[in-house]
């Protein structure tokens, strides 16, 4: 059965600062990846996915994430936070069935 | 506005009563998911349905239910209420690609 840990539960950067938020999953087979936000209230929103071919992907909202098969992670970067982008946010991987296993999420908190 | 729509917004209701919570899928979408988040369990998946079809359960109890109907909205009706389920049900819908969108949820809250 496929897993995915993010290892942290609550993060805090400066405004402007660079963001790096870390997955790790388990998933026997070529995973499908996704990183989602969620404001407070809200649902969640997919940021960006991977399924295959360039490691590196784009999102929405300038994330990217990037793709390491040898480390079983899929890390979502941002070069330069802003004060809107204080939210959770949530790693999953997909089966080719169609079911998804999200992570525990992580806060993120953006100092002024 | 994701396309996916949930109703009620917010839900109170007593102990042991009963509930149900609907979703409108996105156009054209065959998959509806119901999760449920609390701030001790998190994200937990509770079941899938496709065209109608049940295609997966996950943690979902027996005194909850779900069904999809031929328009491919769901139902997911709640029954015995306790106060741990309190907590915000969400239903996403998926396509042909990968991914799910997310409705804004239903926050049901239990007294």
């Amino acid at each position: 059965a496929q897993s995915v840990t993010q290892p942290d539960i609550h993060i805090t950067v400066s405004e402007g600062a660079s963001l790096e938020l870390r997955c790790n999953y388990s998933y026997g087979a070529t995973p499908y990846l996704f990183w989602y936000v969620q404001s407070p209230g809200q649902g969640l929103q997919l940021l960006l996915k991977y399924f295959s071919g360039d490691t590196l992907v784009q999102g929405i909202k300038g994330f990217e994430a990037e793709f390491k098969r040898s480390q079983s992670s899929f890390n979502l970067r941002k070069p330069s936070v802003h004060w809107s982008d204080a939210a959770e946010y949530f790693c999953a991987v997909e089966t080719n069935a169609g079911k998804s296993t999200f992570g525990d999420g992580t806060t993120l908190t953006v100092k002024p | 506005d994701s396309g996916v729509t949930q109703t009620p917004k917010h839900l109170i209701t007593a102990t042991g009563q009963r509930v149900t919570l609907r979703c409108s899928p996105r156009s054209g979408d065959l998959s509806v998911y119901w999760y449920q988040q609390s701030l001790d369990q998190g994200l937990q998946f509770l079941i899938q349905y496709y065209n109608g079809e049940e295609r997966a359960k996950g943690n979902i109890l027996e005194r909850f239910s779900a069904q999809q109907f031929p328009d491919l909205h769901s139902e997911l009706n709640l029954s015995s209420l306790e106060l741990g389920d309190s907590a915000l049900y969400f239903c996403a819908s998926s396509g042909d690609s990968y991914g799910y969108t997310f409705g804004s949820g239903t926050r049901l809250t239990v007294v």
